[in-house]
């Protein structure tokens, strides 16, 4: 079993709220992605990081923001939820050095489902 | 284009039957390939890495063809248990702009059948 851990589970919220959804990983990963995906659609990457204090955008025009302060924590944030955030989101972590390095698998959390009335 | 592009599907077999599935990705510099898993309402797995010499686990064989860009999946002797969500998964892990992101297709559906 993969040693990454998404909260919550389940998460009904009204809009406009603010939310976080946490992912953690004690497997030491230095690389750390968040997908987000519908019901039987495809995986979205919204943002990842290389390591501590380095982010980046993904290819889904997302309202979130994301922060990577300690190695094993990537939380991500919607500073006003609305309906159209409604969705699973899905945090991914592997360890790999590039350059010739062999890269490892990515190991997912549960899922975070969003629901935003 | 997108990035990662998978047949559509989805595929409906019989048990023993065998199965390909095809991807072709558009970033000649992607460097690392996998096939993963994922059934209903569950998180993706790692079903296997793809190598560029091909490699087999059981019943499962990935090919790589880096001149096409293309990766492949067989499955031989279809079970029960196979059916889910196929996704083919690119990495670009050699610098440039996508340096460590990981890119996946739209997913192929399997459905095998007694």
């Amino acid at each position: 079993e993969a040693d990454i851990y998404q909260t919550p589970r389940y998460l009904v919220i009204g809009t406009g709220k603010k939310i976080t959804l946490e992912c953690s990983q004690t497997m030491g990963h230095d690389k750390m992605y968040w997908y987000q995906q519908d019901p039987g659609m495809e995986l979205h990457l919204i943002h990842y990081s290389y390591g501590v204090n380095s982010t980046e955008k993904g290819d889904l025009s997302s309202e979130s923001t994301v922060s990577r302060i300690r190695t094993e924590h990537f939380p991500l944030t919607l500073e006003s939820a609305r309906p159209s955030h409604t969705s699973q989101y899905l945090c991914a972590s592997r360890r790999g050095t590039g350059n010739g390095v062999s890269v490892k698998e990515a190991f997912f959390g549960q899922g975070t489902r969003l629901t935003v009335v | 284009r997108k990035e990662v592009e998978q047949d559509p599907g989805p595929f409906n077999v019989p048990e023993g039957a065998t199965v390909a599935f095809n991807c072709t990705y558009s970033n000649s510099a992607s460097q690392s390939f996998f096939w993963y898993r994922q059934d209903c309402r569950k998180e993706p797995k790692l079903l296997m890495s793809v190598y560029s010499s091909g490699n087999e686990d059981g019943r499962f064989t990935a090919q790589l063809n880096r001149a096409s860009q293309y990766i492949s999946l067989l499955i031989r002797d279809s079970k029960l248990s196979d059916s889910a969500t196929y996704l083919c998964v690119v990495n670009q892990n050699a610098g440039g702009t996508s340096y460590g992101k990981l890119t996946f297709g739209q997913g192929t559906i399997l459905t095998v059948h007694p």
